[in-house]
């Protein structure tokens, strides 16, 4: 069945630090990617989508592409910041109508 | 403001009490889901519908039940909650299967 594989974490950075998670991804078909941010006592947000292969998903300096030769779809910010503190997760949506998420990967920026 | 809302925010019951978490969302979205959030597990889709009296399975759909006879609503039903319910629930909606999810605030649930 169809899945998502996430880096754990914590991952822990320096302010202005460059950010790398990994995704990958296993799915029959051609699935919409999707990373999601939860900070602490919300709901998940969308932060950025790709919807077919080669497509680049952008929002708050955060970019990740769809990779459908590596089934990956990281995400990477070039500075990151305090505030970007919080808990990533990378999902798709497959051909059956179900949502997959990964397990979360929790970033700490230190000042 | 468009947003889905869930109730309550916090909820403690005991093992076989039934119960009820509501979910109502104002976007007119088509598509909405029940999640559940643990620790190292991410989250994990209990039950979704595609529309008004269409409702499908998600990948932990045991104990739990739900029904969908307005566009908005979406309750999540417990008809006896056992222990290993408790966890973290997130209710969302979207205009379909492949676009971006709105999630509720969450809802605490402690089965003792």
């Amino acid at each position: 069945g169809d899945s998502v594989t996430q880096m754990e974490g914590p991952v822990t950075l320096s302010e202005e630090a460059f950010l790398t998670i990994n995704c990958t991804y296993t799915a029959t078909g051609y699935p919409s990617l999707f990373w999601y941010v939860q900070y602490p006592g919300e709901g998940l947000q969308l932060l950025l989508k790709a919807t077919k292969a080669d497509d680049k998903g952008s929002n708050k300096g955060f970019e990740a592409t769809y990779r459908k030769e590596t089934t990956s779809f990281h995400l990477e910010k070039g500075s990151v910041q305090v505030s970007d503190s919080a808990v990533y997760f990378c999902a798709l949506s497959g051909d059956f109508n179900k949502f997959y998420f990964g397990s979360g990967t929790k970033l700490n920026v230190k000042p | 403001e468009a947003q889905v809302t869930q109730n309550p925010r916090y909820l403690i019951t005991v093992t076989g009490k039934k119960l009820t978490v509501t979910c109502s969302q104002n976007m007119n979205h088509e598509y909405m889901s029940w999640y559940r959030q643990d620790p190292g597990l991410g989250l994990r889709q209990i039950y979704y519908s595609m529309n008004v009296e269409v409702t499908d399975k998600g990948d932990v759909p045991e104990g739990y039940k739900v029904s969908r006879k307005e566009k908005r609503n979406f309750p999540l039903i417990l008809e006896s909650p056992s222990p290993n319910q408790t966890s973290l629930y997130f209710c969302a909606s979207s205009l379909g299967p492949r676009s971006p999810l709105h999630f509720g605030n969450g809802t605490r649930l402690t089965v003792t």
